[in-house]
């Protein structure tokens, strides 16, 4: 199975900051990485596909970028609404593996 | 636009098989390119992708459950489903069901149910 990395596992951060989470693969995935928020007792929601794309309807202060086995998502100026948590994905290969996830804490 | 919805027993008993089914509204679970998931999330953990059927028929299912679990399609019914056998309480987790667009990810999701393995 291909093992995904997600760092930091908690992220303190405010109103107004720019953030990043990191997401390691085992081996080459590219561009097969996909981020979700979740929030709590909610269903995740995609919000990044093929490393990149913006999925409809989601802000543009999301973005992914990433290169063979190194992803990121960045959230630039975060709304009261981004507070949850994260998971990457990757589905290059199957199983399609989540990363262990990102909370992010209001500071 | 796709909605799912997850039904089924919230409680099963160690040992016996967890049943859920996931049905699919505002589109044709026939539809090319789209695949049809389950993944579950254990109480306070995160996301495990259980497996997947294609639209074709073609099913894979992730390893470590692989001996257990069992995606079928209904297409008369629009829906597909879940059977695992032999649960224990590990297997107590939410549920989603999902959906896997042509050239996307899981770009529709249910809104997940609890299952608990208890006697």
């Amino acid at each position: 199975d291909i093992e995904m990395t997600q760092s930091p596992s908690t992220l303190s951060a405010s109103v107004g900051d720019t953030v990043t989470i990191t997401c390691r693969a085992s081996q080459s995935i590219i561009p097969w990485l996909a981020w979700y928020q979740q929030k709590p007792g909610k269903a995740p929601k995609l919000l990044i596909y093929r490393t990149s794309n913006l999925e409809s309807g989601v802000p543009s202060r999301f973005s992914g970028s990433g290169s063979e086995t190194e992803f990121t998502l960045t959230i630039s100026s975060l709304q009261p609404d981004d507070f949850a948590s994260y998971y990457c994905q990757q589905y290059n290969t199957y199983p399609n593996t989540f990363g262990q996830g990102t909370k992010l804490e209001i500071k | 636009q796709l909605q799912l919805q997850e039904s089924g027993s919230g409680l099963v008993k160690p040992s016996q098989t967890l049943s859920l089914t996931c049905t699919v509204s505002g589109g044709s679970i026939r539809s090319r390119g789209y695949s049809w998931s389950w993944i579950r999330q254990p109480p306070g953990k995160g996301l495990e992708w259980i497996g997947y059927i294609y639209y074709s028929g073609n099913t894979y299912y992730t390893p470590s459950l692989k001996s257990r679990v069992t995606i079928s399609v209904d297409k008369s019914n629009n829906h597909f489903a879940l059977k695992l056998g032999s649960v224990t309480a590990a297997d107590t987790a939410v549920y989603y069901c999902a959906a896997k667009g042509p050239s996307s990810a899981l770009n529709f999701w249910g809104l997940g149910t609890l299952v608990t393995v208890s006697s």
